[in-house]
C-alpha cells in the first residue's frame, strides 16, 4: 500500500521567508507524487507533479519540489514566500504504473501561514 | 470552460437520511473520482467511475454508491447517514492522462 507523511502539520515563515514542506512517501513501486493546494473553502488545485521524468519539478506560483528516491521524499519549496501563499498543502501519490491504479492518496495536510 | 462543478455547495442533513451530491466534470472528461474530506485530513478516495461503471473504489462502506451518467456527470449517494460522514465531499475528473486530475470546490455535507 502506498502512503505518505507530512512532517508538521503548521509551518509558519515571515514573507520573504524561504518555504518549505515535507513529504515522505511509501511505495512499492516507482511512484507518482503531487503537491495540491487548498485555499478555504475551495478545492484542490494542482501545483506541480513528479512522473518520471525530471527529478526536480517546476510548479505555479513560484513552487518546486525535488524527488529524492534515496531519501523516499518529495520536498516542496519557495524562495520567498508572499502572503498569498497562505493556505493548506497536501502531497499524494498515486500508482499509475498499473494503468488503472488512478486513485491518489493524500497526506494530512500541512498549513502554511505567511506573516509580514 | 467551467471546469469541474458540484452541486449543492453546502448540505444539512440528519442521521438515518439519505443524501446525494453531484458532480459535473470538467469539458471532455470522461472519467470521475470522489473523495472525501473530514475536517483536518487530507482527502480519502471513496471511488471512480469510468464509460458509466465504477473502476475503482477505496475501503467504504456499501453505504457509499456512485453513478455515472451517459454524459460523463456523476452522483454519489450515501444512505443511513452517520455523524461521522460529516465531511467536504471532492469530485475530481480527467481524460486520457490521470496524472492530472481536476477537482471541484466540494460539497460541504454537515450531518447533524
Amino acid at each position: 500500500a502506498q502512503s505518505v507523511t507530512q512532517l508538521g502539520s503548521h509551518v509558519s515563515v515571515s514573507e520573504g521567508a524561504l518555504v518549505l514542506l515535507r513529504c515522505n512517501y511509501s511505495s512499492s513501486v516507482p511512484p507518482y507524487l503531487f503537491w495540491y493546494v487548498q485555499y478555504p473553502n475551495q478545492g484542490l488545485q494542482l501545483l506541480l507533479k513528479y512522473t518520471s521524468a525530471a527529478t526536480l519539478v517546476k510548479g505555479i506560483n513560484g513552487f518546486e519540489a525535488e524527488f529524492k528516491k534515496s531519501e523516499t521524499s518529495f520536498h516542496l519549496t519557495k524562495p520567498s514566500a508572499h502572503m498569498s501563499d497562505a493556505a493548506e498543502y497536501f502531497c499524494a501519490v498515486s500508482d499509475l504504473s498499473t494503468g488503472t491504479a488512478s486513485k491518489l492518496t493524500f497526506g494530512t495536510g500541512t498549513r502554511l501561514q505567511v506573516t509580514l | 470552460d467551467a471546469g469541474v462543478t458540484q452541486s449543492p455547495t453546502h448540505l444539512i442533513k440528519t442521521r438515518g437520511q439519505q443524501v446525494t451530491l453531484r458532480c459535473s466534470p470538467k469539458s471532455g472528461h470522461d472519467t470521475v473520482s470522489w473523495y472525501q474530506q473530514a475536517l483536518g485530513q487530507g482527502p480519502q478516495f471513496i471511488f471512480q467511475y469510468y464509460e458509466e461503471e465504477e473502476r475503482q473504489r477505496g475501503n467504504f462502506p456499501d453505504r457509499f454508491s456512485g453513478h455515472q451518467f451517459p454524459n460523463y456527470s456523476s452522483e454519489l449517494n450515501v444512505n443511513a447517514l452517520l455523524l461521522g460522514d460529516s465531511a467536504l465531499y471532492l469530485c475530481a475528473s480527467w481524460q486520457d492522462s490521470p496524472d492530472t486530475q481536476y477537482f471541484g470546490p466540494g460539497t460541504r455535507l454537515t450531518v447533524l
